[in-house]
């Protein structure tokens, strides 16, 4: 089954810096890669997300890129805020077989005011 | 619309006592997902539906776990016997349409603890 490994852990920043994240993953046929937010005591909530016929996304802040050839892609958030301070998951999924998705095992952002 | 429900938000039993948690999901949404999240095992599915259907359960950790979807709008996770392993954030999420392409709104989630 997609297996999705997910870098750094941990992420501290100072406000107004840029923050990366990155995501690679195991089955080439996954083509949905989304990303998802989790601020303290709720649940995930999706923030943008990307598709395999698409290599760059971008949402004001939020950016998210995809490298079908090497099965990585990376979150990018630029002048970060301390409300971006949260944990972030990857994810990934395919439009046949087992459509659930596969989430990656988080990285917790730190912005420092 | 509310979003999705769940409840409780909090759970402490000891072991060995039933726990059943519970979610209602968001109305016209037809596929309903069952999370384990724990540090360290992160994000876990457990078990989704479609259409009230289970489609997959190979998540489902043991036969101490069933879930159930009687009707659209309405799942349970229910474990039995419970054990301080099983202490968690169960998070239900629904969606229209499966995990691909589509966006998964999830609930506030369980925080179970098992003593």
């Amino acid at each position: 089954g997609e297996n999705v490994e997910q870098h750094p852990s941990t992420l501290s920043v100072q406000e107004g810096d840029s923050a990366v994240i990155k995501c690679t993953y195991s089955d080439s046929a996954s083509n949905y890669f989304p990303w998802y937010k989790q601020e303290l005591g709720k649940g995930p909530q999706l923030i943008i997300d990307i598709r395999s016929n698409v290599g760059e996304k971008k949402d004001q802040r939020i950016a998210v890129t995809l490298n079908k050839t090497a099965k990585h892609f990376s979150l990018h958030i630029t002048e970060t805020q301390p409300e971006d301070s949260a944990v972030y998951f990857c994810a990934a999924s395919m439009d046949t077989g087992r459509r659930a998705l596969t989430f990656g095992s988080g990285t917790r952002l730190q912005v420092q005011p | 619309d509310a979003g999705v429900i769940q409840s409780p938000r909090h759970e402490v039993t000891e072991m060995g006592q039933e726990v059943t948690l519970r979610c209602k999901p968001i109305s016209g949404h037809d596929y309903l997902f069952w999370y384990r999240q724990t540090m360290m095992r992160g994000l876990e599915l457990l078990i989704y539906f479609n259409n009230n259907v289970p489609i997959d359960d190979s998540g489902m950790p043991e036969d101490r776990f069933s879930a159930k979807m009687p009707n659209a709008s309405f799942s349970t996770l229910k474990i039995q016997p419970s054990e301080p392993r099983d202490s968690a954030v169960y998070f239900c999420a629904s969606s229209l349409g499966g995990g691909y392409g589509q966006t998964q709104y999830f609930g506030p989630g369980t925080r179970l603890l098992v003593l």
